[in-house]
């Protein structure tokens, strides 16, 4: 099956700060999403992205599907981003072990 | 309004025994999942229906059986549960999109079921 590693596996940032985090999967894909869970459990979708760059507020999303990986923006950081980043892939969305990011005031 | 729902929250059990999850979406999606989230937060799916059929089983142990009776409805049961069963169950929801075509499945994922086996 699709390998997906994402990086870095915790994050520290100071609230205000931007951050970048990384996605790289094994074989070309036409299905990748990003999704956000908080720390109440919550699972929320914030892309779906199999190539190219999208934008949500703060957040915005890159994939570069010929080179197998995509990158999650973060910019001026809020507590409330914190949380565990998902990267999945594929079509049977194949998950990363994602990307624990958390937000200091 | 929640758009998929997860019944019950939290569920505390003895080894040995038999407990059933239940989903209900109500977004007017064809496809909907079972997924494992382990303690050290791993998603795994384990299965999908589509509009009542059974197109992913994931190696999951013959314990859990899934059961769809109607496309808006996707139901886990775990037969004579283990320790190592203790987990958060999330079901999710989406279009159905054929292997290959264009389009997304975008997930809607439920609150998750925190299941505990003691």
């Amino acid at each position: 099956g699709i390998q997906v590693e994402q990086s870095p596996p915790d994050l520290i940032l100071q609230e205000g700060a931007n951050s970048t985090l990384r996605c790289n999967f094994s074989d070309s894909v036409n299905n990748l999403q990003w999704f956000h869970q908080n720390p109440w459990g919550q699972l929320i979708n914030l892309f779906y992205i199999p190539s190219g760059t999208k934008q949500n507020g703060r957040l915005s999303a890159t994939t570069v599907a010929t080179e197998r990986y995509s990158l999650l923006y973060i910019s001026s950081s809020q507590t409330t981003d914190s949380g565990v980043y998902f990267c999945a892939v594929g079509y049977r969305l194949a998950f990363g072990k994602g990307n624990q990011v958390v937000v200091i005031p | 309004d929640t758009a998929v729902s997860q019944t019950p929250k939290y569920l505390v059990t003895q080894m040995g025994n038999d407990k059933s999850i239940k989903c209900e979406q109500n977004l007017g999606h064809d496809t909907m999942y079972w997924y494992k989230q382990d303690s050290k937060k791993f998603l795994k799916i384990m299965f999908s229906y589509n509009n009542k059929e059974l197109i992913i089983n994931e190696t999951v142990p013959n314990r859990f059986s899934p059961k769809s009776p109607d496309k808006a409805h996707l139901n886990l049961h775990i037969n004579s549960l283990e320790l190592g069963d203790s987990a958060v169950y999330f079901c999710a929801s989406s279009q159905w999109i054929r292997r290959g075509a264009s389009g997304a499945n975008v997930l809607t994922f439920g609150a998750g079921s925190r299941l505990t086996v003691l």
